[in-house]
């Protein structure tokens, strides 16, 4: 079945520290996709990244780095020296290639970066 | 680039009342999806559509009607307001099955 899970409910740091938001999936497909999407307080979901299950390579864009392990099911989600325009809600979803109805989203974490 | 827009963005309504939401994207994407977002259920499927006039139901599809005799429209009805229908409402779409799927701007809806 599929499934992603969010563990983090909500986290907290200070401007300019790291931190890493956590993603383990479940899923019977060999061939599945892995997204990370973004709502800040303004409600509209943002597109952050796409990752195929072919494809464990480690991504960085900017301050943003993602590491996908397969042998872990996880694809976690890491912001380096955060910024307060970083607060936000995240959420990892999950689709299979056998379905094409619709992605699993997780619960979401939400992100509070303090000044 | 329009992308993705959805209509109106803040609806308040009366129970009973019939509510039309319009989502309209200019990618001319195959695939077309409504989702409701609620505290403590996070997003919900409603119905989605592969191509025009192919419509399905996802998760939580009663209550609502759509249609999709257009490729770029994808409007969600409900048919008879019930105040559990209060919720913020995603449109969505991609261009292939395997494709990324973006969101529209959401639509807040209340029903009193």
């Amino acid at each position: 079945a599929q499934k992603v899970t969010q563990a983090q409910t909500e986290i907290s740091v200070v401007e300019k520290e790291d931190v890493t938001l956590d993603c383990v999936y479940e899923t019977r497909d060999t061939t599945y996709y892995l997204f990370w999407y973004k709502q800040p307080p303004s409600g509209e979901l943002v597109f952050l990244i796409r990752r195929n299950s072919f494809d464990e390579q480690n991504e960085i864009s900017g301050r943003y780095s993602w590491n996908f392990q397969k042998s872990t099911s996880s694809f976690n989600f890491t912001i380096t020296a955060s910024q307060v325009v970083d607060s936000a809600v995240y959420f990892c979803a999950l689709s299979e290639a056998s379905r094409d109805d619709k992605i699993i989203f997780g619960k979401g974490t939400r992100l509070h970066i303090l000044p | 680039d329009a992308g993705i827009t959805q209509s109106p963005r803040y609806k308040i309504t009366e129970t009973g009342r019939q509510v039309t939401l319009m989502c309209h994207q200019t990618w001319s994407h195959s695939y077309m999806f409504w989702y409701r977002q609620d505290l403590g259920h996070g997003l919900r499927l409603i119905y989605y559509s592969a191509a025009a006039d192919i419509t399905d139901k996802g998760e939580v599809p009663d209550g609502y009607v759509v249609s999709r005799s257009k490729t770029e429209n994808f409007p969600l009805t409900l048919e008879s307001a019930t105040r559990s229908q209060t919720s913020v409402y995603f449109c969505a779409s991609r261009k292939g099955r395997t494709d990324t799927q973006y969101f529209g701007p959401g639509t807040r809806l209340t029903v009193l």
